[in-house]
């Protein structure tokens, strides 16, 4: 049964700062990742997408990576914005989408 | 352009009754999704439909939930006699070549 893990599961950061969010599955059996921002009372954002067979995807700021093999994923953010606090998913997919928990990140001026 | 839309916002029902709830995916999209998520937990798969194939149905809870699909439009996902566990937001999402994307979801609370 794949299982999806991310750590820390919350983070309050100055703004400006790189951060790195992290997420771990147990079944290398998947067809994509896909990154997602949640905002308190509202639905997901869908922010990257990898298929399987990448290692990276890049979006403005964003930076996420994949290894398949080891069962990981990082989410990477450039000089952080206070607008970046959210809750932040990571979840796996071969067809329906497997989540993990989430980390809660917040920036703060 | 359209994304996907869900209605109602929000529902508040009496335990025992029915509730239906709805998506109208983008247009075009061939995967359809219901996810849920109670209070302070993560998003738990629901029920998947693709195209004109069986749905995936494995993550319904009981058989209370049951939903439909019209051809690649509209799906309603419907709960009998609701219990106050049902108490969750109801996340819709469509895809066409594997990315999903959600809509912003029913809010239902069971009193």
């Amino acid at each position: 049964k794949q299982e999806v893990t991310q750590i820390p599961a919350a983070l309050s950061v100055p703004e400006g700062e790189n951060l790195v969010l992290n997420c771990s599955f147990t079944d290398s059996a998947i067809y994509n990742l896909q990154w997602f921002r949640q905002d308190p009372g509202k639905g997901l954002t869908s922010l990257l997408l990898i298929q399987s067979s990448q290692r990276e995807q890049t979006s403005g700021r964003l930076n996420a990576s994949l290894d398949k093999s080891s069962g990981r994923s990082t989410l990477y953010i450039a000089a952080s914005q206070p607008g970046d606090s959210a809750t932040y998913l990571c979840a796996v997919s071969l067809d329906k989408l497997i989540f993990g928990t989430g980390t809660r990140l917040q920036v703060f001026p | 352009g359209a994304g996907v839309s869900q209605s109602p916002s929000n529902k508040v029902t009496e335990k025992g009754k029915d509730v239906e709830l709805r998506c109208d995916p983008i247009s075009g999209h061939t995967a359809l999704y219901w996810y849920r998520q109670r209070l302070g937990q993560g998003l738990e798969f629901l029920i998947y439909f693709q195209g004109n194939s069986a749905p995936d149905k494995s993550g319904l809870p009981s058989d209370r939930f049951s939903a439909e699909r019209t051809g690649e439009s509209v799906s309603t996902l419907t709960i009998q006699r609701t219990q106050q566990e049902d108490s969750a937001v109801y996340l819709c999402a469509s895809s066409l070549r594997g990315e999903q994307y959600f809509g912003p979801g029913t809010r239902l609370t069971v009193t």
